[in-house]
């Protein structure tokens, strides 16, 4: 089993939809979570931490599920500009592990 | 903001030879990365740096080596540049901590003809 999984896609929406992705992890004693996007042929940039109460920012929500070892991300409204490709990163105890995902592509349609 | 800056974006190189990929950050971040990213493998770990001088192996460090001589400044080096080594190169910095996110430079895609 990979360390932190996701759905490839593509998840192909149209524009002002709603979409959830889903990334789940091996190690219980992971210690933090993010999401990351990543647009073609450019460096991954920090979209938001996760948090165990949830977080919003704008569209963006983030949920962490400790006990079924799963983050998930939820954009609502969607943009054009929200097509990228969404890693999920799961940070370990030992400080230098960082693990991502391989990425979750999303393309908003007209 | 965090400003991590690698020396090239775009790197042509032949078989045999030796590759220097630099990477510097300007937010006296203890930790340094560099990571290759490929269609379908997705982000992979070659080497980090914890502090200055230190240095650890990632997954896949063969075929490479760095150097951290400065806590700013973490360079990436193929010994012997090989075809299968031409890939996007990502450096990334952070501070110390387990809930510290990374940031990352522009990437360099290394071509080895």
């Amino acid at each position: 089993r990979k360390e932190v999984e996701q759905d490839p896609g593509p998840f192909n929406v149209p524009e002002g939809a709603t979409v959830a992705f889903n990334c789940t992890y091996s190690n219980s004693a992971s210690q933090s979570f993010f999401w990351y996007r990543q647009d073609c042929r450019k460096e991954p940039k920090l979209l938001m931490s996760v948090y165990s109460s949830g977080n919003e920012d704008g569209r963006f929500t983030a949920q962490l599920n400790r006990a079924s070892q799963y983050i998930s991300l939820l954009i609502r409204d969607s943009k054009l500009s929200d097509s990228a490709t969404y890693l999920c990163v799961v940070n370990g105890i030992v400080y230098q592990k960082v693990t991502f995902g391989i990425g979750t592509k999303l393309q908003v349609i007209p | 903001d965090v400003k991590v800056t690698q020396s090239s974006r775009y790197l042509v190189k032949r078989t045999g030879e030796k590759v220097f990929l630099e990477c510097v950050q300007d937010m006296d971040h203890e930790n340094m990365f560099w990571y290759r990213q490929d269609p379908g493998l997705g982000l992979r770990l070659i080497y980090f740096s914890y502090d200055v001088k230190m240095k650890e192996k990632g997954d896949i460090p063969e075929g490479y080596s760095v150097s951290r001589e400065k806590k700013e400044r973490f360079s990436l080096i193929l010994e012997s540049a090989s075809t299968n080594q031409t890939s996007m190169y990502l450096c990334a910095s952070r501070w110390t901590g387990a809930n510290q996110p990374q940031h990352f430079g522009d990437g360099t895609r290394l071509s080895i003809l």
